[in-house]
């Protein structure tokens, strides 16, 4: 049964660029989640959909964050442009739906913006 | 402002004893506590969680007391064993908004053979 899925697992990019990180969730659950983890902040919820639906967004950090979530199995969440601060690591995560309470983090995609 | 707080970093213990793990929280609107553990390289994976409406929850080798007049949860694992060693993550939500789990900084377990 296969978890949360998240691409690329590794990112190194340069100042300025555009990063994209990718996420397929689990198959039947109907909210999705992004998260940020850094040694500063910890783990902190950037933003949330249910039912392909932004719900609450008040954890992106800037205008240059942006997310998406074209259909039921796939999520985008992209960066534009990249800058040193955003090194991180970002974890998508999963959910049945707005009354369950366990989420169901993928391996998360490390970020390092040189 | 931290809503959630780990205020130990980390803890060693023998495998066969006991580890406890504490979480405080300030938000009183707080109604849902959920830990998990992380290995390095892996996502965070669910644990144990509690609603407010109880004081402890148990499965296996895991339970989970919740203090609601100190705002204090804490996590015993008994007995430990070296497989246990990662860090564990207390969560809070409310039920106003129950996707946002707000988590503390985390706390490395590590147990020793």
């Amino acid at each position: 049964d296969a978890g949360v899925i998240q691409s690329p697992r590794h990112e190194v990019t340069e100042m300025g660029q555009e990063v994209t990180l990718r996420c397929k969730p689990i198959s039947g659950h109907n909210s999705l989640f992004w998260y940020r983890q850094t040694m500063m902040r910890g783990l902190e919820l950037l933003i949330y959909f249910n039912n392909n639906v932004p719900i609450d967004d008040s954890g992106m950090p800037e205008d240059r964050f942006s997310a998406k979530m074209p259909n039921a199995s796939f999520s985008t969440l992209k960066i534009q442009p990249s800058e040193p601060r955003d090194s991180a690591v970002y974890f998508c995560a999963s959910r049945p739906g707005l009354h369950s309470h366990e989420q169901y983090f993928g391996p998360g995609t490390r970020l390092t913006v040189t | 402002d931290q809503q959630v707080k780990q205020n130990s970093p980390s803890l060693s213990v023998q495998e066969g004893r006991i580890s406890i793990l504490n979480c405080d929280y300030t938000n009183s609107m707080f109604d849902y506590f959920l830990w998990y553990k992380k290995y390095p390289a892996e996502g965070p994976t669910f644990l144990i969680s509690i609603s407010s409406i109880k004081d402890k929850n148990e499965d296996g080798r895991f339970t989970v007391f919740l203090n609601k007049s100190a705002k204090h949860l804490s996590l015993h694992i008994v007995p430990s064993q070296p497989g246990d060693s990662a860090v564990y993550f207390c969560a809070a939500q409310t039920s106003s908004n129950t996707g946002k789990l707000i988590f503390g900084q985390g706390t490395t377990l590590q147990v020793k053979p």
